[in-house]
């Protein structure tokens, strides 16, 4: 059973970067065919995709954020990672990983998340 | 840009049949997915490609889509299924996109 789990610091100051990392198990993330992605939660309202990436690297990000997100994958590690950069307070969320099928697929893997709150 | 219109909120008695629709431009051309998040809880995919469930998925999770609007239907609500779902599909740019989500209370 695949699974992913997410880890990163709980709070973060303004301006500064927000680093989490997502180790999956039981499968890995250099699998050909599948993508690895982001998607967040800010308190009390609805899910916003952050990007995705392949094994090859190759990334897509959400234009609303690609200025300040980097998204990167250790196939070494059978791990992913976002950074997303310049926080406010509206970067305050849950966020998730997640696996993707490809060509119109859904998101069928989900890591439980983890908060990641931007306050000084 | 695109947009998915959920209803914030529908209501069913226990037993009865929940109707979660999701509207969009043209949406019945593309494929939908549709996820379930209990309170606390991380999305969990209920159907897939319109109509198809997951392993594990009670047969009571059924879904549909034509024209502009996707229809999730639970049938036989439990008290269980109270939670919010949300539709997502793939825009012309081939990211994905949300809906605003429906939360589902059972009475």
């Amino acid at each position: 059973q695949l699974q992913l789990q997410e880890s990163g610091p709980g709070l973060v100051k303004p301006s500064e970067t927000l680093s989490l990392t997502c180790t999956v198990s039981g499968g890995s993330v250099g699998s050909s065919n599948y993508y690895w992605g982001w998607v967040r939660q800010p308190p009390m309202k609805g899910l916003e995709w952050i990007g995705n990436i392949y094994d090859t690297g190759t990334t897509y990000y959400n234009p609303s954020l690609k200025s300040r997100v980097t998204i990167s994958i250790d196939t070494s590690k059978n791990q992913f990672s976002l950074r997303l950069s310049s926080l406010t307070a509206a970067d305050t969320a849950v966020y998730y990983c997640a696996r993707r099928r490809p060509t119109g697929g859904p998101f069928d893997y989900w890591g439980q998340g983890t908060l990641a709150t931007v306050s000084s | 840009s695109p947009v998915l219109t959920q209803p914030p909120s529908v209501s069913v008695a226990p037993g009865k049949t929940a109707t979660i629709t999701c509207g969009g431009n043209d949406i019945g051309s593309f494929p939908v997915h549709w996820y379930q998040q209990r309170p606390g809880q991380a999305p969990v995919l209920v159907i897939l490609y319109d109509s198809d469930r997951p392993s594990g998925i009670p047969e009571r999770f059924s879904g549909s889509n034509s024209g502009s609007t996707a229809t999730l239907t639970i049938s036989r609500v439990e008290a269980g299924d109270e939670a919010d779902y949300y539709c997502q599909v793939w825009d012309s740019n081939a990211d994905p996109l949300f809906g605003g989500g429906t939360t589902l209370t059972v009475l």
